[in-house]
C-alpha cells in the first residue's frame, strides 16, 4: 500500500547545528510538501516540492522523484526551529489529498 | 500574502453537542479540504470539496459529519453528536486546482475539545 515515512522519528540538535531530515514515498506523487509544526499546533508551510531543489533561507529542500525520496535540510538551526516536521505527499493514483508521514520531532537546544 | 483563516480557534463543546468550524479559503481557489490531527498522531484527510460537492472523502468521514460552502467565501465542517473521539486539531486546507502542480495552503486549525 501506500506510505510515506519519515526518518529520524526525533532529533536533538544544539543550536546552530545543521541536520537533514529525509521522506521516502512508496509510489509516484503529484505533489509533495514539507511543513513545520509549531508548538501553538498550527501547520507552516514551508515547501512546495514535488522534484527539484528549492531555497528559502537557512532551509532548503530536494526531492528525488524517480528514487521515491525527499529531504530537509536545516542550517544552523535556532531554538525557534523546535517542532515537528511533516512530509505530505499527494500520489499519482490515490486521489486528490495529501497523505502525511508521521513526523520527525525536533528539539533544538541553547 | 492571501491565507486561509479558520474560526473559532478553540472550541470546547459537550458530548453529544453539534458544533460547526468555519473556514474562509483563499478567494481564487476552487478545492478545499478537510483535514484532522487527533493529539500526537498523524494528519489525516477527512474530505475534498469542488464545485459545490464532495469530491473524495475518507472512511473517518462518516454520516456524523458534513461540509458546505455556505456562501462565496465560507467553507464549513459540520460535526452532528460529537463524541469524546471527536476530540483533534481540524485543519481547513484550499488549493487552485486539482492534484498535479497545485499546492495546499493550510489554515492554523480549529483545536476542538470534546468533554
Amino acid at each position: 500500500g501506500i506510505q510515506v515515512e519519515q526518518s529520524p522519528p526525533d532529533l536533538i540538535l544544539q543550536e546552530g547545528a545543521n541536520s537533514t531530515l529525509r521522506c521516502n514515498f512508496s509510489d509516484s506523487v503529484n505533489n509533495l510538501q514539507w511543513f513545520h509544526q509549531n508548538p501553538w499546533g498550527q501547520l507552516i508551510n514551508l515547501f512546495y516540492i514535488p522534484s527539484g531543489t528549492k531555497q528559502n533561507g537557512r532551509l532548503s529542500a530536494t526531492t528525488v522523484a524517480t528514487e521515491r525520496y525527499s529531504l530537509l535540510y536545516i542550517s544552523s538551526s535556532q531554538t525557534t526551529d523546535s517542532g515537528v516536521y511533516f512530509c505530505a505527499v499527494e500520489f499519482w493514483e490515490y486521489g486528490n489529498k495529501l497523505v502525511f508521514g508521521a513526523g520527525t520531532i525536533l528539539r533544538v537546544k541553547s | 500574502e492571501p491565507e486561509v483563516t479558520q474560526t473559532p480557534s478553540h472550541q470546547v463543546t459537550q458530548m453529544g453537542q453539534e458544533v460547526i468550524l468555519r473556514c474562509v479559503p483563499i478567494s481564487n481557489h476552487l478545492y478545499f479540504y478537510w483535514y484532522r490531527q487527533i493529539l500526537g498522531q498523524k494528519v489525516e484527510f477527512l474530505v475534498s470539496f469542488y464545485n459545490n460537492e464532495i469530491s473524495e472523502k475518507s472512511e473517518i468521514f462518516d454520516d456524523q459529519f458534513s461540509v458546505e460552502r455556505p456562501d462565496g467565501s465560507n467553507f464549513t465542517l459540520k460535526i452532528r453528536s460529537t463524541k469524546l473521539e471527536d476530540s483533534a486539531m481540524y485543519f481547513c486546507a484550499s488549493s487552485e486546482g486539482k492534484g498535479g502542480s497545485y499546492e495546499q495552503y493550510f489554515g492554523p486549525g480549529t483545536r476542538l475539545t470534546v468533554t
